[in-house]
């Protein structure tokens, strides 16, 4: 079966590195998305990705935040300049359809640790 | 906004059964249902859409109240592997071109021997 696969599973960085996390989405799938969670608490969006440009930001995805889809199957999650509170797990998503019976599918995540 | 779960533990012995709750203060197109492993990722159980039909789980049912704004989670005859968070993720459409799940508050389940 088909899933979202998420590189690197695990990653350790110093406060002010930038970090890239890379996703590879399933393949027919058109919609992706980002989730964030910080260890024992829910799983949160970031930001959803269409046609090669953001649908739709939380308030957590601020400017140190970029999304790139740079070739037809990797879809990234750039952080800039890292701070210690962006420790978390980050979850990638893709779906096929924009629809509301449509099951959102995420990949194994990547825990990123801010030291 | 972000959907309400209860209760927001469970502790059950294998076999018996257990309900959990999710309820949104916004209108709902539709309720996705995921459970959580520690350490994993979110893994998708059922989705409810507006209008009563219903995909899912084979042993794992739902129901979604579009009037009231619930849904319920219903396990039966629990197993080990039920164990988990389980979250609710109301799907909120925000516009022509976004949709983004919300997660509940989560409801942790253990299941024991």
């Amino acid at each position: 079966e088909p899933e979202v696969t998420q590189t690197p599973s695990h990653q350790v960085t110093q406060m002010g590195q930038e970090v890239i996390l890379r996703c590879v989405p399933i393949s027919n799938h058109l919609y992706f998305y980002w989730y964030r969670q910080i260890l024992g608490q829910k799983v949160e969006f970031l930001v959803s990705f269409y046609n090669n440009e953001i649908s739709e930001k939380s308030e957590i995805f601020d400017d140190q935040f970029s999304v790139e889809r740079p070739d037809g199957s990797n879809f990234t999650l750039k952080i800039r300049s890292t701070k210690l509170e962006d420790s978390a797990m980050y979850f990638c998503a893709s779906t096929r359809y924009r629809d509301k019976g449509e099951t959102q599918y995420f990949g194994p995540g990547t825990r990123l640790l801010v030291l | 906004q972000q959907p309400v779960q209860s209760p927001q533990a469970v502790i059950l012995r294998e076999g018996e059964d257990a309900v959990i709750n999710c309820s949104s203060s916004k209108a709902l197109y539709s309720v996705h249902w995921y459970r959580q492993k520690h350490g994993e990722a979110p893994v998708f159980l059922m989705i409810l859409l507006k209008g009563g039909e219903q995909k899912g789980h084979e042993k794992i049912s739902a129901s979604f109240n579009e009037k009231k704004q619930q849904s319920s989670l219903y396990l039966t005859a629990s197993q080990l592997s039920y164990s988990g968070t389980y979250f609710c993720g109301p799907f909120l459409r925000w516009g022509y071109n976004t949709d983004k799940l919300i997660f509940g508050t989560g409801t942790r389940l253990q299941v024991f021997p």
